[in-house]
């Protein structure tokens, strides 16, 4: 089983540009999750979902929207790209709602 | 409201001494206590866990000890290693309610002097 995985690894992007990161999760949760990391911080959830279909948002989700349209694949998407969206995302799944969550490599963004 | 409390922020400790880490939580339907453990450049990985009907899990150099009354749980990693050296992080959480918000601490940064 490869996990999860996250791709890219590294991207800069302008200020107003848009892009995806994707997600791919071969473990069958129905949980899914995107946190952001800024340096010398603890994680930040931007949004959720708790199966295909069904997503709801987290502690910080201006400027991203996620979509579920599979049990594997959770993308996040970020609209008008901004430097406050500058940080290490990171992408987690877990069998059950609050269980042993299985992160992601991360994609480190940077906005400039 | 800060629901989680992690600390120290930062700890150094020599080869062979014990690193204590502490979390304190504030909403008491959480039933689920980890702490994850996070290396440069990677993702955090699930390093020990607690449920609340123990005081106490240990596995290997690593216990978790739980104080239900004071809302709080802490990690202790005996005879600490160069290799402990990483970010901790607690992460308390109700399983019982799909809507809760999953909070992390703010992190501990660990480093264990050879």
């Amino acid at each position: 089983n490869a996990g999860v995985t996250q791709t890219p690894k590294f991207r800069i992007l302008k200020i107003g540009q848009s892009m995806t990161l994707q997600c791919t999760q071969d473990m069958n949760h129905n949980y899914m999750y995107w946190y952001r990391q800024d340096p010398g911080m603890g994680l930040k959830l931007i949004y959720y979902s708790v199966g295909a279909g069904i997503t709801d948002k987290g502690e910080v989700p201006n400027g991203y929207n996620v979509s579920r349209s599979t049990t594997e694949d959770f993308p996040l998407r970020l609209e008008l790209a901004a430097p406050s969206q500058t940080s290490v995302y990171f992408c987690a799944s877990s069998y059950y709602h609050g269980g042993e969550q299985y992160f992601g490599p991360g994609t480190r963004l940077t906005v400039t | 409201q800060q629901q989680v409390k992690q600390s120290p922020q930062s700890l150094i400790v020599q080869k062979g001494g014990i690193s204590i880490i502490n979390c304190a939580y504030e909403n008491t339907a959480f039933d689920y206590f980890p702490w994850y453990q996070q290396f440069p450049g990677k993702g955090p990985a699930l390093l020990i866990a607690i449920r609340p009907d123990v005081s106490e899990k240990k596995e290997g150099r690593f216990t978790i000890s739980f104080n239900k009354s004071a809302k709080q749980f802490s990690l202790h990693i005996m005879d600490s290693q160069p290799g402990d050296s990483a970010t901790y992080f607690c992460a308390p959480t109700s399983t019982q309610t799909s809507g809760s918000r999953l909070t992390f601490g703010e992190g501990t940064q660990l480093t264990v002097n050879p």
